[in-house]
């Protein structure tokens, strides 16, 4: 089945520096992937669409300047956390989608990187 | 996207069979109902999907009333591994690739 590598799982920076988390598709490619944000006790919050070759699209609220994403790749799309604070502190997740069938079963989604900064 | 609704929490203990509704009023005729699962620390799971009337997977069951405004996940005698949050998404791939989740159920079982 599809799978979708993200990485690293964990990571502790300290504020001020920058921090990139990398999404893979591994057995498939994926022209979109998606950008979450994931606060405890509460839903994804989906961050923004990166698409392959172009630009991202950024939900409304999300600093595209702070959080910069690269889809430089079929495979690849990163996460760049700019200038990070102890708010910025979250669970990011990535997911692509290998369906193009009907319905949003279709989604495959990283295992998530824990980001905590001190 | 259609809006869902689902009850932020149940609770159960291990062999009883779950049933977790959300509702969804504004579901549109394209829309397809997915559910997924997600672990703590994790990220989310495909569960099952469907249109209408019934679906059942290895894992679970989705029943889908005629009106289609609400659906029904069903797991089957849950065990300790089945706590987890629930998501239900109404939508429809063609019509954009935006995944919005709602708030949730979370699911907690009990020995």
């Amino acid at each position: 089945g599809a799978v979708v590598s993200q990485h690293p799982s964990w990571v502790i920076c300290k504020s001020g520096t920058s921090v990139k988390i990398e999404c893979r598709s591994l057995d498939f490619q994926a022209t979109t992937m998606f950008w979450y944000r994931q606060f405890p006790k509460q839903s994804l919050m989906l961050m923004a669409t990166s698409n392959e070759g172009s630009k991202a699209t950024y939900e409304q609220g999300v600093e595209k300047d702070k959080f910069l994403i690269n889809h430089a790749s079929l495979t690849l799309s990163t996460l760049t956390v700019t200038s990070a604070h102890p708010e910025d502190s979250s669970f990011y997740i990535c997911s692509a989608s290998l369906r193009s069938d009907r319905g949003l079963g279709g989604y495959t989604f990283g295992s998530g990187t824990r980001l905590t900064v001190v | 996207l259609a809006k869902t609704t689902q009850p932020i929490s149940m609770d159960s203990y291990e062999g009883q069979e779950v049933n977790i509704t959300c509702s969804h009023n504004n579901i549109a005729t394209n829309d397809y109902i997915t559910w997924y699962q997600q672990f703590p620390s994790q990220g989310p799971r495909f569960i099952i999907q469907g249109y209408k009337t019934k679906v059942t997977n290895e894992v679970a069951s989705l029943f889908i009333p005629a009106d289609r405004k609400s659906s029904t996940l069903s797991l089957p005698r849950v065990s300790l591994s089945d706590t987890a949050v629930y998501y239900c998404l109404v939508g429809d791939w063609t019509g954009g690739f935006k995944t919005i989740f709602g708030a949730g159920t979370r699911l907690f079982v009990k020995a």
